[in-house]
């Protein structure tokens, strides 16, 4: 079974749309993210959920919206998409938000605005 | 802030090599530190980390670090690299007493040679 699984996998779209990633974790972790890896591989969280309550969230554009329906669940909607959006969005999840717990990340979806 | 410099964002070893992989941190206080590798088209996982228990740290697939005050360092060892060993290596670090999240390194991408 597939611990962190995110859906799609490959999201290709045009500017201006709206579109949205999900992810699922089977791990029971209470404590769920939103990295993104832009084209040079740089890796930055965005958001950090724990027990659906929001706990991190980093200079993002409000056209980022995370949405957490429960503990398993993560996902995140993006209005009004941007050439600079182009990215690879991983998931990931812990059992507990300090860092000392192992992050269990996702395979990551690769988004390509054109 | 805290933050972490990953010197070398390519490095190419023979198979039976040494690898050595260089990461210096930047801190305001003692850090936990972290290795994380990724390989091709897949999210991260966790090599190793570093949480003051023992300056060296031993990790899976034989990869080691030490962590070195003094130049704060924590440079990723392998003795002997192996040609599934190619793959991209973020070192990362977040700040103790504080509720940040990990810092991530800009990544160095690893080359096995036959």
């Amino acid at each position: 079974d597939t611990a962190v699984s995110q859906t799609p996998k490959y999201l290709v779209t045009q500017m201006g749309n709206d579109k949205s990633i999900k992810c699922e974790q089977n791990l029971g972790h209470d404590t769920m993210y939103w990295y993104k890896q832009d084209s040079k591989k740089f890796l930055k969280i965005m958001f950090s959920y724990n027990n659906k309550e929001l706990i991190i969230n980093e200079t993002v554009p409000n056209r980022f919206s995370p949405k957490s329906p429960d503990k398993a669940h993560l996902n995140l909607h993006i209005n009004s998409l941007e050439l600079g959006d182009s990215a690879v969005y991983f998931c990931a999840s812990s059992q507990g938000g300090n860092p000392l717990y192992e992050q269990y990340f996702g395979p990551g979806t690769r988004l390509t605005v054109t | 802030a805290q933050s972490v410099t990953q010197l070398g964002s390519h490095v190419s070893v023979s198979e039976g090599a040494l690898v050595l992989l260089r990461c210096n941190y930047s801190s305001s206080v003692p850090p936990y530190l972290f290795w994380y590798v990724q390989y091709p088209n897949q999210g991260l996982q966790l090599l190793l980390k570093y949480t003051s228990a023992a300056t060296l740290v031993k990790g899976i697939n034989g990869f080691e670090a030490e962590f070195k005050k003094s130049e704060t360092s924590f440079h990723l060892t392998k003795p002997s690299a192996h040609m599934s060993d190619a793959a991209e290596y973020f070192c990362a670090v977040s700040e103790r007493g504080s509720a940040r999240q990990l810092t991530f390194g800009s990544g160095t991408q690893l080359t096995v040679l036959p």
